[in-house]
């Protein structure tokens, strides 16, 4: 069974820096990783996907690495606003015969504070 | 292109009641997910759906709850009867065909069963 870890669980940090968030996975038969934004009482909203052939992925101040072997993905935020306070997911697509499961991480509650 | 469209956005209802809860995907996406989310078990997915063809519905906590997908713009879950335990988040994702393509969140139905 897939199990998705998501460390820290919660981080605050001053405007300005730049941070990483971690993501870990148990079976590396991925199709793809991706990486969402929640924010408060709202769905998620679609960051960034890296395939399963892909070593990493950028948008604008985001960008997302994969280390399929290693079970590994981070997601590096440069240049931290209060705007990126969200909560931070993690998901994986599962291969084989899960048919194109996505598995959720718990997710890390970011804050960044002026 | 108007996202993936939930209805209703909050439920409230007493238990033992039946709830319908409705997601109209993106046109053109073939691929339909449920999920719930709750503080304590995060994100799960309820049941996977692949041109109107449910795929995986392990997710599914009991008989309680169903789900249709009567056509590829319509889906629904249902609830009968509901108790307190199933309040939750209840989202609806959609996808493009294939298992490469990123998924797209509803922004969800808050379900509070009394």
């Amino acid at each position: 069974k897939q199990e998705v870890t998501q460390i820290p669980a919660a981080l605050s940090v001053p405007e300005g820096e730049n941070l990483v968030l971690n993501c870990s996975f148990t079976d590396s038969a991925i199709y793809n990783l991706q990486w969402f934004r929640q924010d408060p009482g709202k769905g998620l909203t679609s960051l960034l996907l890296i395939q399963s052939s892909q070593r990493e992925q950028t948008s604008g101040r985001l960008n997302a690495s994969l280390d399929k072997s290693s079970g590994r993905s981070t997601l590096y935020i440069a240049a931290s606003q209060p705007g990126d306070s969200a909560t931070y997911l993690c998901a994986v697509r599962a291969g084989g015969t899960s048919y194109g499961k996505l598995t959720f991480g718990q997710g890390t509650i970011l804050t960044v504070h002026p | 292109d108007a996202g993936v469209i939930q209805s209703p956005r909050h439920e409230v209802t007493e238990m033992g009641q039946e709830v319908t809860l409705r997601c109209k995907p993106i046109s053109g996406h073939n691929s339909l997910f449920w999920y719930r989310q709750t503080m304590m078990r995060g994100l799960e997915l309820l049941i996977y759906f692949n041109n109107n063809v449910p795929i995986d519905d392990s997710g599914m906590p009991e008989d309680r709850f169903s789900a249709k997908m009567p056509n590829a713009s319509f889906s629904t879950l249902k609830i009968q009867p509901s108790e307190p335990r199933d309040s939750a988040v209840y989202f609806c994702a959609s996808s493009l065909r294939g298992y490469n393509s990123p998924l797209h969140f509803g922004n969800g139905t808050r379900l509070t069963v009394t």
